[in-house]
């Protein structure tokens, strides 16, 4: 399956752990997305990366939280210090630009990972 | 400020029947619209996607209808199947620049036998 991969797909934590969650994209895909979706609502951007340069933050991406793509592959997501709000699906999406082969901003999704935050 | 607003919040539809889910935008620099299909516990998966240089676009069972000047686009899925049953979502982005898509809150389906 050459499809996008997020681990862990479940994580519950205490209030004030640091936790770090990781996404595989899709091979040759360059760009790669960060969303967060609360229960009853819609994916919430978080963040971007287009290889390994994050391009755009939203403002919903406090200081506790931060994002890595080293070398343009993976990426991980970490929230520091966690708080019960911070209990969500984490999802993340990438796609390939369109003058390298891709359809327009075709986003395509991993499984999520669930935080619980006790 | 939700710049996407979707309706309705949950639909009920009986099997063979036609499900039609409406979005409105509020940002004209949007123009790109895909719809994207939820199952619980998994991520969303791309439907269908317009551009607002057609009005509508078809793929099997499912349509987009694009309305620029009122700026609404609506999803039709036509013959209604309980497999079809699952959250949709509508959502919006730019093509040049930013690539977040913003989203609606979605339209829970519940297709009935």
């Amino acid at each position: 399956d050459t499809g996008v991969s997020q681990d862990p797909r479940h994580k519950i934590t205490k209030r004030g752990q640091n936790v770090t969650f990781r996404c595989d994209p899709i091979s040759e895909h360059n760009r790669l997305y960060w969303y967060r979706q609360t229960l009853g609502q819609g994916p919430e951007f978080l963040t971007y990366f287009q290889n390994e340069a994050q391009l755009e933050k939203s403002r919903l991406l406090s200081d506790r939280f931060s994002a890595e793509r080293p070398k343009g592959s993976f990426s991980t997501l970490e929230i520091q210090r966690t708080e019960q709000g911070d209990s969500a699906m984490y999802l993340c999406a990438s796609s390939l630009d369109p003058w390298a082969g891709g359809r327009f901003n075709e986003q395509f999704f991993g499984p999520g990972t669930r935080l619980t935050v006790l | 400020q939700q710049q996407v607003k979707q309706s309705p919040q949950s639909l009920i539809v009986q099997k063979g029947g036609i499900s039609i889910i409406n979005c409105a935008y509020e940002n004209t620099a949007f123009d790109y619209f895909p719809w994207y299909q939820q199952f619980p516990g998994k991520g969303p998966a791309l439907l269908i996607a317009i551009r607002p240089d057609v009005s509508e676009k078809k793929e099997g069972r499912f349509t987009i209808s694009f309305n620029k000047s009122a700026k609404q686009f609506s999803l039709h899925i036509m013959d209604s199947q309980p497999g079809d049953s699952a959250t949709y979502f509508c959502a919006a982005s730019r093509l040049v620049g930013s690539y977040q898509l913003t989203f609606g809150k979605g339209t829970k389906l519940s297709v009935i036998p």
